[in-house]
């Protein structure tokens, strides 16, 4: 079992670009959460999906930013005409239920760059 | 705005000392209460998921306890060891929802 898997692990974008980030959850997992943590700061939740469904988004900048988490496939976050304050360590992480009883296994994030 | 405070922020000790940690949180609408291990250049790893009023849990050295009327938890490491070196997160869950509002974390940092 390979846990999350999240790519790339590095990323780099000029401003205006887009980035794509890739999460593939536990074998059997079909609960996906994305955390941002920006320089000097915590873990901080972004959105939650379920399978087909965006479930809480309520961590989700307003603009520039989706996610998604189709059928078949990874979880795909979507950074539209980035900016150097979306530089940031994004994490993924999966549960196979909610409410959670072990703990969210996470992957090893994706760390972007915007220069 | 639900906030997660963990104190100290950073910590150093001698290997074989003993150490503990508060994570201070929303005492309303509690559901659960997290703690992860997070050693550098790895991902979080989960230690213990806590849900009742005076919860202890136990694992290796490693012990944490919950009180949910007052909104803290203490996470104990007795004995420590340089492996033990990393940073330490709690993180608060409100309601029947997958969203973790995480602290800030406390950096552990073992000498031998």
């Amino acid at each position: 079992n390979a846990g999350v898997m999240q790519n790339p692990r590095h990323l780099v974008r000029r401003r205006g670009q887009e980035a794509r980030l890739r999460c593939s959850p536990m074998k059997g997992h079909s609960h996906v959460y994305w955390y941002r943590q920006l320089p000097e700061e915590g873990l901080k939740f972004m959105v939650y999906l379920q399978k087909e469904n965006i479930i809480d988004e309520s961590g989700m900048p307003k603009e520039r930013f989706s996610a998604e988490f189709p059928k078949e496939g990874p979880s795909i976050l979507r950074i539209q005409q980035v900016v150097r304050g979306d530089s940031a360590a994004y994490f993924c992480a999966s549960s196979a239920q909610v409410p959670v009883a072990y703990g969210y296994t996470f992957g090893s994030g994706t760390r972007l760059t915007v220069v | 705005i639900l906030n997660v405070e963990q104190s100290p922020q950073s910590l150093h000790v001698q290997e074989g000392d003993s150490t503990n940690f508060t994570c201070s949180f929303p005492s309303s609408n509690f559901y659960a209460l997290h703690w992860y291990r997070w050693e550098t250049a790895k991902s979080p790893e989960a230690l213990f998921v806590m849900t009742l009023n005076g919860d202890e849990k136990k694992k290796g050295q490693i012990s944490a306890t919950l009180n949910t009327k007052e909104g803290y938890s203490y996470l104990y490491i007795k004995g420590s060891q340089p492996e033990d070196s990393a940073t330490y997160l709690c993180a608060f869950n409100s309601g029947n929802t997958g969203k973790l509002i995480f602290g800030q974390g406390t950096t552990l940092q073992v000498k031998p």
